[in-house]
């Protein structure tokens, strides 16, 4: 099946800094990723959806500034968060439509960050 | 705006039991609706999706169905493992191709 790969699987970082989240789709070429946060025991909820070659669409709420969102290829997206603070700490997770495979979504492992 | 609710959030039960997640969403003009397994601090795994035209899908052990007019999916897993332990969420396709996530269902299936 469809593989998508999201690396790190965990990052620490100190308040301030920028960490860059990648996104890769194995064997398949998305023109489309999705990115997702989710906060413990809460659902996933959209940030912003990556078009390849163009401008990323942002979700009401999602500062696009804070959360900039490259998607360079067909098989790569990343998403940077900017000057994190604790308040960013979440889990990210992206994820792709495959061809052929009927509209299903394949997520990446997720990305833990965690702001101290 | 899409909601999404699912019932129970959480559920433990004995190995071997057959068991039924619930799903009800508030907008019923969807393209189609999935099912997704969640493990601790993992991403997401497809299980199964069904096409706003169809009524149910099956895979294995799993069967879900989709009422469309009354808003309402539900997962059936028959023959619970403790490898079926997990968050289930499902998550229906609206407008502008964009998935809506419930607060899952965290199961438990105990030895």
């Amino acid at each position: 099946g469809a593989v998508v790969s999201q690396h790190p699987s965990r990052v620490i970082c100190k308040s301030g800094t920028s960490v860059k989240i990648e996104c890769r789709s194995l064997d398949f070429q998305a023109t489309t990723m999705f990115w997702y946060r989710q906060f413990p025991k809460q659902s996933l909820m959209l940030m912003a959806t990556s078009n390849e070659g163009s401008k990323a669409t942002y979700e009401q709420g999602v500062e696009k500034d804070k959360f900039l969102i490259n998607h360079a290829s067909l098989t790569l997206s990343t998403l940077t968060v900017t000057s994190a603070h604790p308040e960013d700490s979440s889990f990210y997770i992206c994820s792709a439509r495959a061809p052929a495979t009927n509209e299903k979504l394949f997520f990446g492992s997720g990305t833990q960050l965690s702001v101290l | 705006k899409q909601e999404v609710t699912q019932i129970p959030a959480a559920l433990s039960v004995p190995e071997g039991e057959n068991l039924v997640l619930n799903c009800s969403f508030t907008d019923s003009a969807i393209y189609n609706l999935q099912w997704f397994r969640q493990d601790p601090g993992k991403g997401l795994t497809s299980l199964l999706l069904i096409q706003s035209s169809q009524r149910e899908q099956t895979s294995g052990r799993l069967n879900a169905s989709l009422d469309k007019s009354s808003g309402r999916s539900t997962l059936y897993i028959a023959a619970s493992q403790p490898g079926d332990s997990a968050t289930y969420l499902c998550a229906p396709t609206g407008g502008g191709n964009k998935l809506t996530f419930g607060t899952g269902t965290q199961l438990k299936v105990e030895l």
